[in-house]
């Protein structure tokens, strides 16, 4: 039971680049969630998917896309990569959409962007 | 809508010294309020939560939160620090007539001396 699991664990990416983070858990979870997290901001949540074929903004979701690809899958998309994405990102999972659920949450992808 | 303060951006204490982190909400009714700690270089793990009952919770680690409703207040405890409780602590409130998803604090950093 490996929990969430995120790839890749580091990126460097130019300016304009794309790319996908990708996260993945096996505790059958119906909600998934992308966080991002920069110093003296705590975390903050950029999109979330209570269930399997739904996605919704959070916070601060400009700048980025995501698919929830199976109930497994969420993945996060950057289209052209800018110096304010530089962050970690954290892909996190709960049972449902309760709000007593405990998260779980991946490793994180640690995003430099030049 | 909910938010959650932590007003320590760091803590430094001395190993085998109490502890006590501080988490203030603002919800007016009842809420879902949780504690995370992350360790260097990981994701976060939840510690303990509280939504009802008794207002001291037990968690993991030997952590306990207590829930002081008149003060809107949910402190992480800890009565002998160990060097591996070095991390970032988060707290976090969940609404329950709203979005179901936490909000979080910007985190606590605790520093555990030798």
């Amino acid at each position: 039971n490996a929990g969430v699991t995120q790839t890749p664990k580091f990126q460097v990416l130019k300016t304009g680049q794309s790319m996908t983070l990708q996260c993945a858990q096996d505790m059958n979870h119906n909600s998934m969630y992308w966080y991002r997290q920069d110093p003296g901001m705590g975390l903050r949540l950029i999109y979330y998917s209570a269930s399997e074929g739904t996605t919704d903004k959070g916070e601060v979701p400009n700048g980025y896309n995501v698919s929830r690809l199976n109930k497994r899958e969420f993945s996060l998309r950057l289209e052209s990569a800018a110096p304010s994405q530089t962050s970690v990102y954290f892909c996190a999972s709960s049972l449902g959409g309760a709000v007593s659920d405990t998260q779980y949450f991946g490793p994180g992808t640690r995003l430099t962007v030049l | 809508a909910q938010s959650v303060t932590q007003p320590d951006i760091h803590i430094t204490v001395s190993e085998g010294a109490s502890l006590e982190l501080r988490c203030n909400y603002s919800y007016g009714a009842t809420p879902y309020l949780f504690w995370y700690v992350q360790s260097p270089g990981q994701g976060l793990q939840l510690l303990l939560k509280y939504f009802s009952g008794d207002t001291l919770v037990q968690g993991i680690k030997g952590f306990e939160a207590e829930f002081k409703r008149s003060q809107s207040s949910f402190n992480l405890r800890k009565p002998s620090v160990h060097w591996s409780d070095a991390a970032e602590y988060f707290c976090a409130v969940g609404a329950s007539g709203g979005s179901y998803i936490p909000t979080f604090g910007r985190g606590t950093s605790l520093i555990v001396h030798p």
